[in-house]
């Protein structure tokens, strides 16, 4: 089983519904939670980064995190074209010193269509 | 204000031959990451650095792959005598000094080729 579960998908929604992107994951010990988008043939940028458990808002996106069930989700409203992406979840558990050793998801291809 | 850059963008190699791939971090970051993506699956953990340092390597397999930052220039990730299995899109990342809690920036990867 991997650690962190993605859909793949492909999604297909049309332009201006709300898109729902969803991973579970199996660790407990994971803290920090980042939702990362990927434009085909680009590196991924960072959408979203989210502390424990709780609700996070940026503009159309918002970020949730339950710990309990050990599920996160980011919720699009009015999706555009350009969101049109692979979206990548992402987690890292602290241990010692900091460092940046991510646990990806495997990405859920989204497309919008006009 | 450069982000991350990698090159070269695009390599192809022969199986067995060695392939170099170079990171330079955005301006003011001394970590560095590597990451490697495999057709249809997502980012793995490889390497973590540090000038002149390695602080994690759990995710570098272990024969033939090495990776450096020295004190001065890029990173370097160095694959020996490749394999078909080592066509992958490798990416790497940077964050600046101090504690990190996983907010990473991406370069726009190194899409590795071997026929």
């Amino acid at each position: 089983q991997k650690e962190v579960e993605q859909d793949p998908g492909p999604l297909s929604v049309p332009e201006g519904a709300i898109v729902s992107l969803n991973c579970t994951y199996s660790n407990s010990a994971f803290q920090y939670f980042m939702w990362y988008r990927q434009y085909s043939r680009k590196g991924p940028e960072l959408l979203m980064y989210t502390y424990s458990s709780g609700n996070k808002e940026d503009g159309r996106f918002t970020a949730q995190v339950d710990k309990s069930s050990k599920y996160i989700s980011l919720f699009i409203r009015d999706s555009q074209p350009s969101d049109s992406a692979t979206y990548l979840c992402a987690m890292s558990a602290l241990s010692g010193t900091s460092y940046g050793k991510l646990t990806f998801g495997q990405g859920t291809i989204l497309t919008v269509h006009p | 204000n450069a982000g991350v850059m990698q090159n070269p963008r695009h390599l192809v190699r022969r199986r067995g031959q060695e392939a170099r791939l170079r990171c330079s971090p955005m301006k003011g970051h001394s970590h560095v990451y590597w990451y490697r993506q495999l057709p249809e699956e997502g980012l793995k953990f490889m390497v973590y650095l540090q000038k002149e340092n390695i602080i994690d390597e759990s995710g570098m397999p272990k024969e033939r792959f090495s990776a450096e930052f020295p004190k001065e220039g890029p990173s370097i990730l160095r694959i020996q005598q490749v394999v078909r299995g080592d066509s992958a899109a490798y990416f790497c990342a940077s964050s600046p000094p101090g504690p990190n809690t996983g907010e990473l920036f991406f370069g726009e990867g190194s899409r590795l080729t071997v026929l």
